[in-house]
């Protein structure tokens, strides 16, 4: 079982439709969890950043963790064209590496 | 001006050459990374360094090398290219105080003939 699993998609949806990205994960002892936004030729950009359990709201964007469950979720509501995107979750332990799952390419249809 | 920057941007190579990627950040952070990315496979570490005097293997380190120059640059070897590491590379860093959070640069788009 690899550490970090994301379903890579590509995941087509409508402008305005609410958008649910999710990973899981097997070590317990991640603590920091992060979801990256990475457009076509360019490099990954931090988009939401969690530490520990719990929701974080940013925007249009909610992220969550269920530690009890190792899962990890990004909502986009009132999705927009510019939300096309290959979106990265990431996790580690202190002091550790991010450990990233493969991506999840969404596409926002006008 | 960019934090993170990369170069060259682009290169196409062929087998056997021996390639050195460069990494500059401005962000003072001390932790660097490289990274390539592979449709399909996501992104893997290559290596990383938690200061100047400190280097680490990742995933896949096998057919590359690094060098810390100082504490603000980081350059990725391919002592003599194979096609398999056609790739896009990324480098990173990250502050230890801000939670591993990791800034990226533009990327390297590696061709090997």
């Amino acid at each position: 079982q690899k550490e970090v699993e994301q379903d890579p998609g590509p995941l087509s949806v409508p402008e305005g439709a609410i958008v649910s990205l999710n990973c899981t994960y097997s070590n317990s002892a991640f603590q920091y969890f992060m979801w990256y936004r990475q457009y076509s030729r360019k490099g990954p950009e931090l988009l939401m950043y969690t530490y520990s359990s719990g929701n974080k709201e940013d925007g249009r964007f909610t992220a969550q963790v269920d530690k009890s469950s190792k899962y990890i979720s990004l909502f986009i509501r009132d999705s927009q064209p510019s939300d096309s995107a290959t979106y990265l979750c990431a996790m580690a332990q202190a002091g550790t590496a991010l450990i990233f799952g493969k991506g999840t390419t969404l596409s926002v249809s006008s | 001006d960019a934090d993170v920057t990369q170069t060259p941007r682009n290169r196409i190579t062929k087998t056997g050459k021996r390639i050195m990627l460069e990494c500059s950040q401005t962000k003072g952070h001390d932790r660097m990374y490289w990274y390539r990315q592979d449709p399909g496979l996501g992104l893997r570490l290559i290596y990383y360094s938690f200061d100047v005097k400190d280097i680490n293997k990742g995933e896949i380190s096998d057919g590359y090398s690094v060098s810390r120059q100082a504490q603000a640059k980081f350059s990725l070897s391919l002592e003599s290219a194979i096609p398999n590491q056609t790739a896009l590379y990324f480098c990173a860093t990250s502050d230890p105080a801000g939670g591993n959070t990791q800034y990226f640069g533009p990327g390297t788009r590696l061709t090997v003939l």
